[in-house]
């Protein structure tokens, strides 16, 4: 059964703070994506993966970094935290190859800032 | 023009009653249209897809593509308290990644 794994599903966090996020998949799959939900702007891609060690920014790179140095495992990085990257954070996979629409989503972590 | 758009509700409607969501879109190059239901707390899940044009049915729901109109609907009828969630529309041009809607949040209403 496919999972995806996130490392926590509620995070507190101070102004400034460094955060690591991590998602870990036990699919095989390639392609890994990390994804923030807002009440009234919906989902919104913040970087995704197609293999390991590569990266590629999505629609909101801002204020994130990401690391994939294992093919199960992708980290998304606040460096700096800031009260508007209070939100919920969705990891997803996909296998490579295949067409995209098949995503597989984590439970999720809803992130505080304060 | 944002590529996808989704109302996004709240929609409430009594148990047994027929739920209409819909998307429209702006880029014709995309060519899977997918329904993702996502329940309170939880991440979303791949509810049906299709592939161009057409009808789709599954059990009690049944999604439809017009191309034409770039138009997309998601139908469930008799619709049930367990249907309650978010629907989200989502689409792929092909080889990137996917593009979402807002999510349509419905409840149904026992």
């Amino acid at each position: 059964d496919v999972k995806v794994t996130q490392s926590s599903r509620y995070l507190v966090k101070r102004t400034g703070e460094k955060v690591f996020l991590e998602c870990v998949q036990d699919m095989d799959h390639e392609n890994m994506f990390w994804y923030r939900q807002d009440p009234g702007l919906g989902l919104r891609l913040i970087y995704f993966s197609y293999d390991v060690k590569m990266k590629e920014k999505g629609d909101i790179p801002e204020g994130y970094s990401v690391s994939r140095e294992k093919k199960e495992r992708f980290s998304l990085i606040l460096e700096s935290a800031s009260t508007n990257q209070t939100s919920m954070y969705l990891c997803a996979t996909h296998q490579g190859g295949q067409e995209m629409y098949e995503q597989y989503f984590g439970p999720g972590t809803r992130l505080t800032v304060t | 023009q944002k590529e996808v758009e989704q109302d996004p509700g709240p929609l409430s409607v009594p148990e047994g009653a027929i739920v209409s969501l819909n998307c429209t879109y702006s880029n014709s190059a995309f060519q899977y249209f997918m329904w993702y239901r996502q329940y309170s707390r939880k991440g979303p899940e791949l509810l049906m897809y299709t592939y161009s044009s057409g009808n789709k049915e599954d059990g009690r729901f049944t999604a439809q593509v017009d191309k034409s109109s770039k138009y997309i609907s998601l139908f469930i009828r008799d619709s049930q308290p367990s249907d309650s969630a978010t629907y989200l529309c989502t689409m792929d041009p092909g080889n990137t990644p996917l593009v979402f809607g807002k999510g349509t949040r419905l409840s149904v209403i026992a």
